[in-house]
């Protein structure tokens, strides 16, 4: 079975300074998805960036990107210029291309931007 | 387009109780995923729906169960209420056009369950 591993319970950060959220992940597969999510307060799951693992580019989104290194099973993000909106609970995912969609969640990371 | 929704928001019940909670997914999604997210076992799959078939299923008892419906909306149910079952659930939806593929979830705002 998959296991995703974030190990930064919480972080706090200045705002428009640079932050990094760790994930490591376990799985004996060669292609699946992985994913970033925040959860603000209002606790609606908002998808920050996903990655392919046949692609070797790292994905990016605005401020938003990520360090994918397929041999050591990490997939960090990164956060450039952090704003207070940024505030939330992050999770790495884990999907692997099987028949139905599931995704696995690492317990999550708070992030608190401040200013 | 508009987004996932769920109803209820939020939902009270008491043990021995039964509930149903609704998902209606991006228009155009065809497949369904739900999640329980508790504070102690975080965020969990319960099962997934694509064309009104299950597809995949996580490791909850049988009191939990779902259904979708042609136009892809999706119920689940949980029969014979617990204190543990109380928690958030979230439905996510995709586009699901075919087997082995996978794609982006994208989650509803969840509905607050309390068991009293």
């Amino acid at each position: 079975a998959q296991t995703v591993t974030q190990s930064q319970p919480e972080m706090s950060v200045q705002e428009a300074e640079t932050v990094t959220l760790s994930c490591t992940y376990d799985t004996s597969e060669n292609n699946y998805y992985l994913f970033w999510y925040k959860q603000p307060p209002s606790r609606q799951m908002i998808l920050v960036i996903r990655q392919e693992a046949y692609k070797q580019q790292n994905a990016t989104e605005n401020r938003f990107s990520v360090n994918f290194q397929k041999a050591a099973k990490s997939f960090s993000l990164k956060i450039s210029d952090s704003q207070l909106g940024d505030t939330a609970m992050y999770f790495c995912a884990f999907m692997k291309l099987e028949y139905g969609n599931k995704l696995v969640f690492g317990a999550g990371t708070i992030l608190r931007v401040k200013s | 387009k508009a987004g996932v929704t769920q109803t209820p928001r939020y939902l009270i019940k008491t043990r021995g109780q039964q509930v149903t909670l609704s998902c209606s997914p991006i228009s155009g999604h065809r497949s369904v995923s739900w999640y329980q997210q508790t504070p102690g076992q975080g965020l969990q799959f319960l099962f997934e729906y694509f064309s009104e078939t299950q597809r995949n299923k996580g490791n909850f008892p049988g009191r939990f169960s779902g259904r979708q419906f042609s136009n892809s909306r999706s119920e689940m149910n949980v029969s014979t209420l617990e204190l543990g079952d109380s928690a958030l659930y979230l439905c996510a939806s995709s586009l699901g056009p075919r087997v082995g593929s996978t794609d982006t979830q994208y989650f509803g705002p969840g509905t607050r369950l309390t068991v009293l």
